[in-house]
C-alpha cells in the first residue's frame, strides 16, 4: 500500500495563479483532511471530508475549495494564490471505528511558495 | 474538541526516560488523547491514545490522570532519533465532532547525547 500520496511535492506560484494540490489514499478511508503548517503555527486544520461528497471546514478555509468526489482522492484548490498562503500542505486519512477515529494517517507534505 | 496546553520546548539525555506533559481539561468524557509527532518537515507520525486506562506500545506509555485533565507521555530511554515536536490532542470521541483535530503548536523535545 502507498498509504497517502500528496503530489507535488515542490511548487512555486506568482501571486493569482491558481493551482489544485492532490491526495490520494489507496487505505479505503473515509475521512480525509488538509492541513497546513506555518513556522511556529503547529499544524492548522483547512478543511476536511468525512466521506464522498461530503465536505466541511476547519479552522482556516478561507482561500481554498474542496471536493471529494471518491473515496480515494481529496483535492485541495487554491483559485487565486496570495503570498500568505506559503505553506507546507499535509494531507491526512483515518479509519473510521471506535477507538481508532483519530489515528490520522500523513502525507510526506507539500511545499508551496507564492511570489 | 479539547483545547491542550503543552510546554513548547523539553529536552533529555539519551538513555533517560523523557516525560511530555499535556493539559487538556475541558476535554469530554467520550473523547480521547492522542499523541503525535513530527520529526524534521515530516508528515506527523502517531505514536498512541488512551481514554481513560493507561496505554502502552512499542513506542510510548500513556499515562491519563483520573480526572483526565492532562496526561504524561512517557518515552522510556529517549534516543537522538526521538528528537522531534510531539503533540497532544483531544478529540475524536464517538458523539463528538469526528471531523476536527486539532494540533496547537506541540512541545519541541530535544534529547541530547
Amino acid at each position: 500500500n502507498a498509504g497517502v500520496t500528496q503530489t507535488p511535492k515542490f511548487q512555486v506560484l506568482k501571486t493569482g495563479q491558481s493551482m489544485t494540490l492532490q491526495c490520494a489514499q489507496d487505505m479505503n478511508h473515509e475521512y480525509m483532511s488538509w492541513y497546513r503548517q506555518d513556522p511556529g503555527m503547529g499544524l492548522r486544520l483547512i478543511h476536511y471530508s468525512v466521506g464522498a461528497g461530503i465536505t466541511d471546514q476547519g479552522e482556516v478555509p478561507n482561500g481554498y475549495n474542496v471536493s471529494r468526489s471518491t473515496t480515494e482522492d481529496f483535492p485541495l484548490r487554491l483559485l487565486s494564490a496570495a503570498p500568505s498562503q506559503t505553506s507546507v500542505y499535509f494531507c491526512a486519512s483515518r479509519p473510521t471505528g471506535t477507538g481508532r477515529t483519530g489515528e490520522l494517517f500523513f502525507g510526506e507534505g507539500s511545499r508551496l511558495t507564492v511570489l | 474538541d479539547a483545547k491542550t496546553t503543552q510546554p513548547p520546548s523539553m529536552d533529555c539525555a539519551e538513555g533517560r526516560a523523557a516525560n511530555l506533559p499535556c493539559n487538556h481539561s475541558t476535554i469530554s468524557g467520550n473523547e480521547y488523547v492522542y499523541w503525535y509527532r513530527q520529526i524534521h518537515s515530516q508528515g506527523p507520525q502517531y505514536i498512541i491514545h488512551g481514554l481513560k486506562n493507561n496505554e502502552t506500545n512499542e513506542m510510548a506509555s500513556l499515562i491519563i490522570t483520573e480526572d483526565r485533565k492532562s496526561s504524561t507521555l512517557i518515552l522510556p530511554h529517549a534516543t537522538l532519533r526521538d528528537t522531534a515536536v510531539y503533540y497532544c490532542i483531544g478529540g475524536g470521541g464517538r458523539g463528538s465532532t469526528l471531523g476536527r483535530l486539532y494540533f496547537g503548536r506541540g512541545t519541541q523535545l530535544t534529547v541530547w547525547p
